[in-house]
């Protein structure tokens, strides 16, 4: 059971706006950035979103990231086939002694 | 650019000790702008921090596994690794090298391919 909470499943049709969210408590979410990753079949995760809300550069402005609270979330805009994947929060955690948590992860379909 | 690549055995016995390796292109191990890190993936599930070490020596480890794990860098070859003691069928995953940012720890920028590890005599 992971620290951070995600919905195990999302899905959109082509060209719609999907958001994914992520909670957390007042020791991550609530005091420190959140990270968003997406993942592939078959790959590597890769950055998407860091500081709650930048983008890398190379990562398309359909994707954005906001933060409320204990709270975050990931949205994708413009939905495409290629962003079918699975998408993970992360933050630090206060309360741990270790590097810091995951979510358990969306898997996003587009219909 | 950064680039990582895993490597080490593919099979590794219950009770034994898994051992892999990082190897760093693309840039110094002794940068003071990373931390190196190593994250799992059991078949058909998520991501799992195993832990993170700077350069200078500095670790963070999951609770969860800390008293299995040791996280080492050797700035002369430029690579660092991973062991992980007394593995059981719960150990079976990819485990990626990945480096974050000094200060972001949750930033990883850079990935390795992932090397699947199955654990089973």
């Amino acid at each position: 059971q992971s620290v951070l909470t995600q919905p195990p499943s999302a899905s959109g049709t082509p060209g719609q706006r999907v958001t994914i969210s992520c909670s957390g408590s007042s020791s991550n979410i609530g005091s420190n950035y959140v990270y968003w990753y997406q993942q592939l079949p078959g790959t590597a995760p890769k950055l998407l979103i860091y500081r709650n809300n930048q983008r890398p550069s190379g990562v398309p402005d359909r994707f954005s990231g906001s933060k409320s609270g204990t709270s975050a979330s990931l949205a994708i805009s413009g939905l495409r086939s290629e962003d079918e994947a699975d998408y993970y929060c992360a933050a630090w955690d206060d309360s741990l002694s270790g590097p810091g948590v995951f979510g358990g992860g969306t898997k996003l379909t587009v219909l | 650019q950064l680039q990582l690549q895993e490597s080490g055995p593919g099979l590794v016995k219950p009770s034994e000790t898994l051992s892999l390796t990082c190897t760093v292109s693309g840039g110094s191990i002794s940068s003071s702008s990373y931390y190196w890190g190593w994250i799992r993936q059991p078949p058909g599930k998520g991501l799992e921090w195993i832990g993170s070490i700077y350069y200078s020596g500095s670790t963070y480890y999951n609770p969860s596994l800390k008293s299995r794990v040791t996280i080492s860098v050797d700035t002369s070859k430029n690579q660092f690794s991973l062991k992980l003691s007394s593995v059981t069928a719960a150990d079976t995953a990819v485990y990626y090298c990945a480096t974050s940012r000094f200060g972001e720890l949750s930033r990883f920028d850079y990935w390795g391919q992932g090397t699947l590890v199955t654990v089973s005599s």
